[in-house]
């Protein structure tokens, strides 16, 4: 089953602007991570927040987390054309797996 | 290493024939999991060994569904008696048991049922 659900389910935006994702979880968690998926390929780890952290930055990327709205946002700025993807949250409740959300469909148009 | 290999990339089989899969992790991981993905939608846990353990199986994985991972290496998933249903992307990953630190996913093996 899904843990929660990513919004906005798909997004179109032009190269150089940002991208906001959001995505929401039901139960308490250890850590929560993102993932990009390109079409049709495995998944790739792009960050992860622990339970106890608000914010964190790598790069071009910077994700929230607010454990008391059970939510988080991924920010993405400067896209670029090979940003487009699918972007997919992932919830670490016990340190034993991950459970994944339905997640974003991001379009980076030239 | 190369990362997380998984043979076949793709599979077409005929309802009701068996099927394997198989996946080579990190050789320094000692986790090993299987994630069930169609279209559309996020990946589904469906097992996952820590070493050569099978520590937990998701309700998805019917009776109809096999894994192992013999000497706490590769892992195979085995479908007996495919259906329609089956088709999925099948991704296996691994990490270090650290979590903080991410999986590491293959490419995955793309299973359609006729």
């Amino acid at each position: 089953s899904q843990q929660g659900e990513e919004d906005p389910q798909a997004l179109s935006i032009q190269e150089g602007e940002n991208a906001t994702m959001n995505c929401s979880y039901k139960t308490s968690i250890n850590n929560l991570q993102w993932y990009r998926q390109n079409s049709g390929r495995g998944l790739v780890h792009l960050i992860l927040i622990r339970s106890n952290e608000r914010e964190k930055h790598s790069g071009r990327l910077r994700v929230t987390l607010d454990t008391s709205k059970k939510s988080s946002s991924l920010l993405i700025t400067a896209s670029r054309a090979a940003d487009t993807a699918s972007y997919f949250c992932a919830t670490d409740a016990r340190g034993n797996k991950l459970t994944f959300g339905t997640g974003t469909q991001l379009k980076v148009e030239l | 290493d190369t990362g997380v290999s998984q043979d076949p990339r793709h599979k077409i089989t005929k309802r009701g024939q068996n099927v394997t899969f198989r996946c080579d992790p990190i050789s320094e991981h000692n986790r090993l999991y299987w994630y069930r993905q169609t279209l559309g939608q996020g990946p589904e846990f469906l097992t996952y060994f820590q070493n050569e353990a099978q520590l937990e199986k998701s309700r998805l994985l019917s009776d109809r569904f096999s894994a192992e991972r013999p000497k706490g290496s590769f892992s195979t998933l085995e479908i007996q008696r495919t259906e329609q249903g089956d088709s999925a992307m099948y991704l296996c990953a691994s990490s270090s048991g650290w979590t903080y630190y991410g999986y590491t996913f293959g490419s995955g093996t793309r299973l359609t049922v006729v």
